[in-house]
């Protein structure tokens, strides 16, 4: 089963702090890796995607860690504010194949106090 | 708005009844995607077409779901004899074949009672 696994599962952040979200996928085909931030009601919005061929991107706030080799990724929100209380999921896809055939971690319920 | 667009937003049904979504892609959009989102889950990949032709389809897409695409523009997803294990939120996306991750429509909000 190709599986994305993502922790913690909820996270509370006082404004200002630094939000920390990890993923660790199986399939070492998958070369997309894509995170989006959901509000209640709405749909997924892509936040920021990285390739394998770099370690970091950054965006922002908004900095994604890749370790190949560990088959683990993560997501870094600086300077968290309560406007980014929201649950993000971090994905993995083929790109060679279909980048938008994702397989998606479980979630994390971020909270940012003000 | 150029964004996906997904009508119903939210769709109330009894049990046994037939229900169909409609999922409008971004317009120079060649690919199209259904997922399904249950509470507290990350949505799930269910079908894909490219154009017209549906290329693939999950495991999750029962015989009980159809998904049709007809001239490659706007999509619909149907669900015969719906069950309350089909409460959940329906998810289209689109992408162009050279994209990175897609964009996902509002969804459609369906509860079965």
């Amino acid at each position: 089963q190709q599986q994305v696994k993502q922790s913690p599962q909820s996270l509370i952040v006082q404004k200002g702090g630094i939000s920390i979200i990890n993923c660790a996928y199986e399939n070492t085909a998958f070369d997309y890796f894509p995170w989006y931030q959901q509000f209640p009601g709405k749909g997924p919005a892509l936040l920021i995607a990285i390739r394998p061929d770099v370690s970091e991107k950054k965006e922002g706030r908004f900095t994604i860690s890749f370790n190949k080799s560990a088959k683990q990724f993560s997501l870094h929100i600086m300077d968290s504010q309560p406007g980014d209380s929201a649950t993000y999921f971090c994905a993995a896809s083929r790109a060679s194949s279909n980048t938008g055939k994702l397989i998606f971690g479980q979630g994390t319920t971020l909270q940012v106090k003000p | 708005d150029t964004g996906v667009s997904q009508n119903p937003r939210h769709k109330i049904t009894k049990r046994g009844q037939n229900v169909t979504f409609r999922c409008d892609p971004i317009s120079e959009h060649n690919r199209l995607y259904w997922y399904r989102q249950t509470l507290g889950q990350g949505p799930e990949f269910l079908t894909y077409f490219q154009n017209e032709a549906q290329l693939e389809k999950s495991r999750l897409l029962s015989d009980r779901f159809s998904a049709e695409r007809p001239k490659g523009s706007f999509s619909t997803l149907e669900i015969q004899r719906t069950e309350q294990g089909d409460s959940a939120m329906y998810l289209c996306a689109s992408s162009s074949t050279k994209q990175g991750a897609p964009p996902f429509g509002q969804g459609t909000r369906l509860t079965v009672v």
